[in-house]
């Protein structure tokens, strides 16, 4: 069985904070794939980051990074400098050949 | 707007009543997915189809719902005789996979509301 775990259910900073979201999940296949997705208050899933499980490498993209180590199986990702507009609901999810599963998500808010 | 698209947006039923809600993925996409996301938690898989077949339901997916892609291109859930506990919001997602690989990137569209009275 395939799980994910966001164990962060709220998360407040204020504006220019760093933040690290967590995310650990559970698998026995090899071959699988992470993703991150946003979730902003109007509702649509935004895709942030896909990651196989065979690139450990770590990612930057602006203000965002992602972590991903396989020993720990966590795929972490934390935003520089954040800003009111992060605010939303973020998700972690894993895929394997059969479905794909969602951790129940971490809201994060940032004040001005 | 090339995105997925879904349709209506929200939908406001009687409990025993029949609804039908509509996909329209990225046109090129190959795979079409539809997952169900309650109030405070992450979407759920239901089901999935590749082209027109389709290949995976979850156990979620109780006899009340069917769905169909019967041209390969826009897909339909219907869900018969709504129960209250079918109130969430339906999230319809594409991809793009080629041959032997496992699932790439999902994209979704903005979601059905469904509220049963």
């Amino acid at each position: 069985a395939q799980k994910v775990t966001q164990a962060q259910t709220e998360i407040s900073v204020v504006e220019k904070e760093d933040v690290t979201l967590d995310c650990v999940y559970e698998t026995r296949d090899t071959t699988y794939y992470l993703f991150w997705y946003k979730q902003p208050p109007s509702g649509e899933l935004v895709f942030l980051i896909r990651r196989n499980s065979f690139d450990e490498q770590n990612e930057i993209s602006g203000r965002y990074s992602w972590n991903f180590q396989k020993s720990t199986s966590s795929f972490n990702f934390t935003i520089t400098a954040s800003q009111v507009v992060d605010s939303a609901v973020y998700f972690c999810a894993l895929s394997e050949i059969l479905d794909m599963r969602f951790g129940a998500g971490t809201r994060l808010t940032v004040k001005p | 707007d090339t995105g997925v698209s879904q349709d209506p947006r929200h939908k406001i039923t009687k409990r025993g009543q029949n609804v039908t809600f509509r996909c329209d993925p990225i046109s090129e996409h190959n795979r079409l997915y539809w997952y169900r996301q309650t109030l405070g938690q992450g979407p759920e898989f239901l089901t999935y189809f590749q082209n027109e077949a389709q290949l995976e339901k979850s156990r979620l997916l109780s006899d009340r719902f069917s769905a169909e892609r019967p041209k390969g291109s826009f897909s339909t859930l219907e869900i018969q005789r709504t129960e209250q506990g079918d109130s969430a919001m339906y999230l319809c997602a594409s991809s793009l996979v080629g041959t032997g690989e496992i699932r790439e990137t999902q994209y979704f569209g903005p979601g059905t509301r469904l509220l049963v009275l």
